[in-house]
């Protein structure tokens, strides 16, 4: 089983849709969570990091299941613009020695 | 699959000294490999693009002389930070595709570089 697995998609969803896609990681000693958004053939951005409470940034939505090992990315009200893929990243240890794990990313395709 | 890997995770050097950095792609050959640098605030920014066996192309501000980078097979991409100074040090990522036209990037975990 892979650390860090998400669905590749492609999620074709039409515009003013709401979406949502799972990031399960194995390690339950897992410190982070973060979301980054690429488009293609660029760097990845962040997006927004996940906290234990669940946070909120605009359209966006992001929350984390410890129990079932899973962080979930809801965007709402989709745009044209969100197309891209969305990488999950998992850091393991300690601000001093510290590993990034990173999900292969889910594609999203925004429809008019 | 799809799993990369980097070496070292964590390296450690005095000031004017060179680093190399190991990028490999374990079950899969990659055509293209990039390198990204990461800022304190974890955004990402790419440094070069190489695809096997050709030179890399840099993107704009980073200096090839200073930042080598070689993809010399299917499956090994080196970056080698030459006369290292205190702001080299940084998180240094890579990432690797399959071929040059996918879209996919399967990312390594990263080698922290600290320069005394």
């Amino acid at each position: 089983r892979k650390e860090v697995e998400q669905d590749p998609g492609p999620f074709n969803v039409p515009e003013g849709a709401t979406v949502a896609f799972n990031c399960t990681y194995s390690n339950s000693a897992s410190q982070s969570f973060f979301w980054y958004r690429q488009d293609c053939r660029k760097e990845p951005k962040l997006l927004m990091s996940v906290y234990s409470s669940g946070n909120e940034d605009g359209r966006f939505t992001a929350q984390l299941n410890r129990a079932s090992q899973y962080i979930s990315l809801l965007i709402r009200d989709s745009k044209l613009s969100d197309s891209a893929t969305y990488l999950c990243v998992v850091i393991l240890g300690t601000d001093s020695n510290y590993q990034l794990i990173w999900g292969a990313g889910t594609k999203l395709i925004i429809k008019p | 699959g799809a799993v990369v890997s980097q070496h070292p995770s964590w390296v450690i050097c005095k000031s004017g000294t060179s680093v190399k950095i190991e990028c490999r792609s374990l079950d899969f050959q990659a055509t293209t490999m990039f390198w990204y640098r990461q800022f304190p605030k974890q955004s990402l920014m790419l440094m070069a693009t190489s695809n096997e066996g050709s030179k890399a192309t840099y993107e704009q501000g980073v200096e090839k002389d200073k930042f080598l980078i070689n993809h010399a097979s299917l499956t090994l991409s080196t970056l080698t930070v030459t006369s290292a100074h205190p702001e080299d040090s940084s998180f240094y990522i890579c990432s690797a595709s399959r071929t040059t036209g996918t879209d996919t990037q399967y990312f390594g975990p990263g080698t922290r570089l600290t320069v005394l």
